[in-house]
């Protein structure tokens, strides 16, 4: 079964408006939590790592006051994607990895995507 | 050099076909590495972890050779539902994950 959860799973608005994206991971607590986006017949970028507890660490290029992250709590990250404009439009894709060990492979949740008008 | 290559594809076989997808890294001090597929429009699915000494899932064997950093993935006997695009993924010097651009996969009947 799943352990991440991803929501939501579509979203499809007018230019202008901030969307929150969440990602939990299920039945495990995870410290680290990594955003990617993905344009159509691409590869996964990572944008961000998120820590618990402390500032996300962003990719060269993404920028921060745009994708806001927040890691709370050990099982939720949220990605707001502020102002949000067409060019934005992507599927965006959180992951977790179980436990601390980093050869662990990530889990990924549904996946959102967005749409913007 | 990227850091993790593969070849794109699309690789068209038909059903029953063995297939084999290849990917090269370039660090050296890479600790592990996976395969994960990708459905259309969906997000990657692990597949499987892939180990020094090799190892199998049925029709599925991955191997890994660390002299020439190069990962392997062969899929035997390829069905329908066998197509979907596959990612090559490297764990680099503790926490960074590289993924490679993906090798599409087609099975036709």
């Amino acid at each position: 079964g799943a352990v991440v959860s991803q929501h939501p799973s579509r979203v499809i608005c007018k230019s202008g408006t901030s969307v929150k994206i969440e990602c939990r991971s299920l039945d495990f607590q995870a410290t680290t939590m990594f955003w990617y986006r993905q344009f159509p017949k691409q590869s996964l970028m990572l944008m961000a790592t998120s820590n618990e507890g402390s500032k996300a660490t962003y990719e060269q290029g993404v920028e921060k006051d745009k994708f806001l992250i927040n890691h709370a709590s050990l099982t939720l990250s949220t990605l707001t994607v502020t102002s949000a404009h067409p060019e934005d439009s992507s599927f965006y894709i959180c992951s977790a990895r179980r436990g601390q060990n980093s050869n662990q492979p990530q889990h990924f949740g549904d996946g959102t995507r967005l749409s913007i008008l | 050099r990227k850091e993790v290559e593969q070849d794109p594809g699309p690789f068209n076989v038909p059903e029953g076909a063995t297939v084999a997808f290849n990917c090269t890294y370039s660090n050296s001090a890479s600790q592990s590495f996976f395969w994960y597929r990708q459905d259309c429009r969906k997000e990657p699915k692990l597949l499987m972890s892939v180990y020094s000494s090799g190892n199998e899932d049925g029709r599925f064997t991955a191997q890994l050779n660390r002299a020439s950093q190069y990962i392997s993935l062969l899929i035997r006997d390829s069905k329908l539902s066998d197509s979907a695009t596959y990612l090559c993924v490297v764990n680099m010097d503790g926490f960074k994950t590289i993924f490679g651009a993906g090798t599409r996969l087609f099975v036709k009947a």
